[in-house]
């Protein structure tokens, strides 16, 4: 069955250092996600990426985020200056169609901001 | 903005019982999707729902889609343990409008299940 990877599992980093999110969505799949998930609470919804742009992006996808997708297989979130709110668990997902079948989530990156 | 609202938040059952989660959307779907996520994991689509007043079964799991498509439900029948986790509902607005059609998940109802 297609995976979606993500790497690294675990990251933990300095307030206001600078971390990069990396991840390689299913080879066919024409959309991709980033999701967080703050320990024991809900998904939220941060960005959708479509033809090497975003689509839509939430309140939470700030100046201080931004998404590329730098070759054809990897897709990235960068956080440019970390706060201590932004320790989450970071999804990334992709589909093959936005309305038909669902979204194919990694494994997770678990962010800590000391 | 789109709320989806999800109950209960927990659910404790003893193995055989029946479970069941519901889900209320403050607008129209386009459709409704449902995903499980066990302890430590991430999220694993289980079902769409599309057309209004959808019933599908996925083995002891019946999922529903409301007549107006803003609530849903899931119920599973006979638990067994290995049915612990969290299940989550997702919701997708209307194409159209400013929303290119983010998914936006309930709260979700955490299962625990004793043997």
């Amino acid at each position: 069955e297609p995976e979606v990877t993500q790497t690294p599992s675990h990251q933990v980093t300095q307030m206001g250092q600078e971390v990069i999110l990396r991840c390689v969505p299913i080879s066919n799949h024409l959309y991709f996600y980033w999701y967080r998930q703050i320990l024991g609470q809900k998904v939220e919804f941060l960005v959708s990426f479509y033809n090497n742009e975003i689509s839509e992006k939430s309140e939470i996808f700030d100046d201080q985020f931004s998404v590329e997708r730098p070759d054809g297989s990897n897709f990235t979130l960068k956080i440019r200056s970390t706060k201590l709110e932004d320790s989450a668990m970071y999804f990334c997902a992709s589909s093959e169609w936005v309305r038909r079948g669902g979204y194919t989530f990694g494994s997770g990156t678990r962010l800590t901001v000391v | 903005g789109q709320q989806v609202m999800q109950i209960p938040q927990y659910q404790h059952v003893q193995e055989g019982e029946d479970f069941t989660t519901y889900c209320n959307s403050s607008t129209t779907l386009s459709n409704i999707q449902w995903y499980k996520q066990r302890p430590g994991g991430h999220p694993v689509f289980l079902i769409q729902l599309v057309k209004s007043g959808e019933v599908k079964k996925q083995k002891r799991l019946t999922f529903q889609f409301g007549e107006a498509k803003k609530n849903s439900s899931l119920h599973i029948t006979a638990t067994q343990t290995t049915d612990v986790g969290t299940y989550f509902c997702a919701g997708q607005p209307i194409a159209g409008g400013t929303s290119y059609g983010k998914l936006t998940f309930g709260q979700g109802t955490i299962l625990t299940v004793h043997p």
